[in-house]
């Protein structure tokens, strides 16, 4: 079955760690995209990708980073400097960011502090 | 980038009523579309219109699109209580750029 892989499902950062999301899609699809969404809110964007080796800052990229070496593998970097960290992170992609298709998204990563 | 804005921000009704939810937006769009989310999981895409068409449906959902007044809505019939879950509009500017508001939280009772 197609669709996008989002792991660990929980995770837990200690101050001044970096941790990695990851997120691993086989749908074949060109653009990624990483978003936040905090308790009763909607999501945000963090970073977006819309082809290999090619990636762009979304409304919220502070203390994110992302890399995009193979197309179907999207990981979010949360590094020490996002001094707010917690929150839900879903992932997303969609075929070609030029057409009018929809994203699909993962069933995301919870990060807390410890 | 602009946003979508739902309202109502949450909505209660019984089980075999219909929910009806509107989403406004700022700036001309290619398209707008409507996902779900149950709890603790990701979204799920519903429905896309496109800005040249006014109305859609999908099943027990229908779709309205006014681009003049900037504005969406998405309608359930006949809800269950497995259509509890919160919905979101995004409007699709050019570049795919999805942006989200906070959404309906809907309660189907049963």
């Amino acid at each position: 079955d197609g669709g996008i892989t989002q792991s660990p499902k929980y995770l837990f950062r200690k101050e001044g760690q970096n941790v990695t999301l990851s997120c691993e899609q086989n749908l074949n699809h060109d653009a990624m995209y990483w978003y936040r969404q905090d308790p009763g809110q909607g999501l945000r964007l963090i970073y977006y990708s819309q082809i290999v080796n090619d990636f762009q800052k979304g409304d919220i990229a502070e203390g994110y980073s992302v890399s995009r070496e193979k197309k179907e593998s999207f990981p979010l970097t949360v590094t020490s400097a996002q001094k707010n960290p917690t929150a839900f992170y879903l992932c997303a992609s969609s075929i070609d960011p030029r057409l009018d298709q929809p994203q699909h998204f993962g069933d995301g990563t919870r990060l807390s502090i410890l | 980038s602009q946003q979508g804005e739902e309202d109502p921000q949450a909505l209660s009704i019984q089980e075999g009523e219909n929910a009806t939810m509107n989403c406004s937006y700022k700036t001309s769009i290619n398209n707008l579309q409507w996902y779900r989310q149950n709890s603790g999981r990701g979204l799920v895409h519903l429905i896309l219109i496109r800005s040249n068409e006014r109305e859609k449906h999908s099943g027990r959902l229908r779709v309205t699109l006014d681009t003049s007044k900037k504005s969406s809505s998405l309608l359930i019939t006949a809800s269950r209580a497995a259509d509890t879950a919160s919905y979101f509009c995004a409007p699709d500017p050019p570049g795919n750029k999805l942006t989200f508001g906070g959404g309906t939280r809907v309660l189907v009772k049963p």
